[in-house]
């Protein structure tokens, strides 16, 4: 089957830096990305990584080592309104040529002053 | 910039009862989805359509689930006969492409059955 793996939660301090790490076993991969979802709120796009590196998107960059199964996403200068869900990502191959995209749990980012 | 848009935000319906959930896509965008998300759990794939059929579904998305794109801005799902478990956050989604870019998520409908 397929499986993605995240912290459940995690707290940080306003002005830090947090990790947020992400694992996965899946047949196939087409990419990994990286959501942001406030509570009762859609997921919203962060980033995008297909290729081994760092992808940088001013206080957000993540991570990935597709050898590893493994990404992270890095949030800087934390800001209270950064409080919220982080869900990891991986597209697939799927039948038919077509890909399919798959959530994680998300991990509950809880920053405080 | 432009948005995935669901209609309506919050249904109320009873057990039984057929609901037809509405999503107008992205204009440009070819590829469409269903996911849905429980209260307090991931979000779950239900569904991907291209080209105006089914590309893929999950094992949750059984006879009592279609989905249909009448026109040319449109993609509705529909949930026959619904169950007190069908309750969720449901979410649109639309992508430019298959490979390369992200899914863009309207903001979705809550459904509470029953």
């Amino acid at each position: 089957g397929q499986n993605i793996d995240q912290p459940t939660e995690m707290t940080a301090t306003e002005g830090a830096i947090v990790q947020i790490n992400c694992t996965y076993q899946t047949s196939g991969f087409n990419g990994l990305f990286w959501y942001q979802q406030h509570a009762g709120e859609a997921p919203t796009f962060l980033s995008y990584n297909v290729l081994d590196g760092l992808e940088e998107k001013g206080r957000f960059s993540s991570f990935l080592s597709r050898s590893k199964g493994y990404s992270y996403l890095l949030l800087k200068e934390l800001q209270m309104k950064d409080s919220a869900s982080y869900l990891c990502a991986v597209r697939f191959p799927f039948r038919g040529g077509y890909n399919k995209l798959i959530f994680g749990a998300g991990t509950r980012l809880a920053v405080h002053p | 910039e432009p948005e995935v848009t669901q209609t309506p935000s919050h249904q109320v319906t009873q057990m039984g009862q057929e609901v037809i959930l509405r999503c107008v896509p992205i204009s440009n965008h070819l590829y469409f989805y269903w996911y849905r998300q429980i209260l307090g759990q991931k979000v779950e794939f239900l569904v991907s359509f291209y080209n105006n059929e089914i590309s893929e579904k999950s094992e949750i998305f059984d006879d009592q689930f279609s989905v249909e794109r009448p026109d040319g801005s449109n993609f509705t799902l529909k949930i026959r006969s619904t169950k007190l478990e069908d309750s969720a956050m449901y979410f649109c989604a639309s992508s430019a492409d298959r490979d390369n870019s992200p899914l863009h998520f309207g903001n979705g409908t809550r459904l509470t059955v029953t």
